[in-house]
């Protein structure tokens, strides 16, 4: 198992709710990505943070924001949801020398009612 | 943008038997290719990876290949056991802040 831990790890919302996850990082890992995946589908990259800055994000709406905080933890932010946001939401860290390298938490599953 | 894609959907091989993966991917400034096992209900596992620089890299019974020419990379397991049953991902990133970018996955079964 990885350091990486996520909470809450089931979380059920109704249409046009707003929701936090959180993400806690590797010991040392600095670099936090945001993932989403659908039932039967591959993880879709949402975001990174590095260092509490945005690295780079996906195809996804400006509704999904995020956070880095000074322990490199990490918090995703989905204003106004839609039942497509119904999905297992992963958080992955990784070193900043081996930055390719992202270990996986567990996972927060959604449900958009 | 990138594009991978992962064949076959399903696979089901017979217990000792190996089990051969394929991904292709479309950007060739890609240089970093990871596998990934996911079992049901839990987090995506690193199993291999492998960077552009190098042709094959092999960990006990598993292995991936990359064709940088013909941009596409493979995993094989041998002698498969039951517990390399699972949802196998293949992957590809590049650059300054290497977001993978998935294949569709591969459900992986393993016949006693």
């Amino acid at each position: 198992e990885t350091g990486v831990t996520q909470s809450p790890t089931h979380l059920i919302k109704t249409r046009g709710q707003q929701v936090t996850l959180r993400c806690s990082s590797q010991s040392g890992h600095n670099t936090v990505s945001w993932y989403q995946q659908a039932l039967g589908q591959g993880p879709q990259f949402i975001f990174q943070y590095y260092r509490e800055e945005e690295n780079g994000r996906g195809n996804f709406p400006p509704r999904f924001s995020g956070l880095q905080f000074p322990n490199y933890s990490s918090e995703l932010n989905v204003n106004a949801l839609e039942l497509d946001d119904s999905a297992l939401y992963l958080c992955a860290s990784s070193l900043e020398q081996r930055q390719e390298t992202q270990y996986f938490g567990p996972g927060t599953r959604l449900l958009v009612l | 943008g990138e594009n991978v894609e992962q064949h076959p959907s399903t696979l089901s091989v017979q217990e000792g038997d190996s089990a051969v993966i394929k991904c292709t991917y479309s950007d060739s400034a890609s240089n970093y290719f990871p596998w990934y096992k996911q079992e049901l209900g839990k987090r995506p596992q690193l199993i291999i990876d492998i960077r552009s620089n190098v042709g094959e890299k092999k960990d006990q019974r598993i292995a991936v290949t990359l064709n940088k020419t013909a941009k596409h990379f493979s995993l094989h397991i041998t002698e498969t056991q039951p517990e390399d049953s699972a949802v196998y991902f293949c992957a590809a990133s590049k650059g300054s802040n290497y977001q993978l970018i998935w294949g569709a996955g591969t459900k992986l079964i393993i016949k006693p």
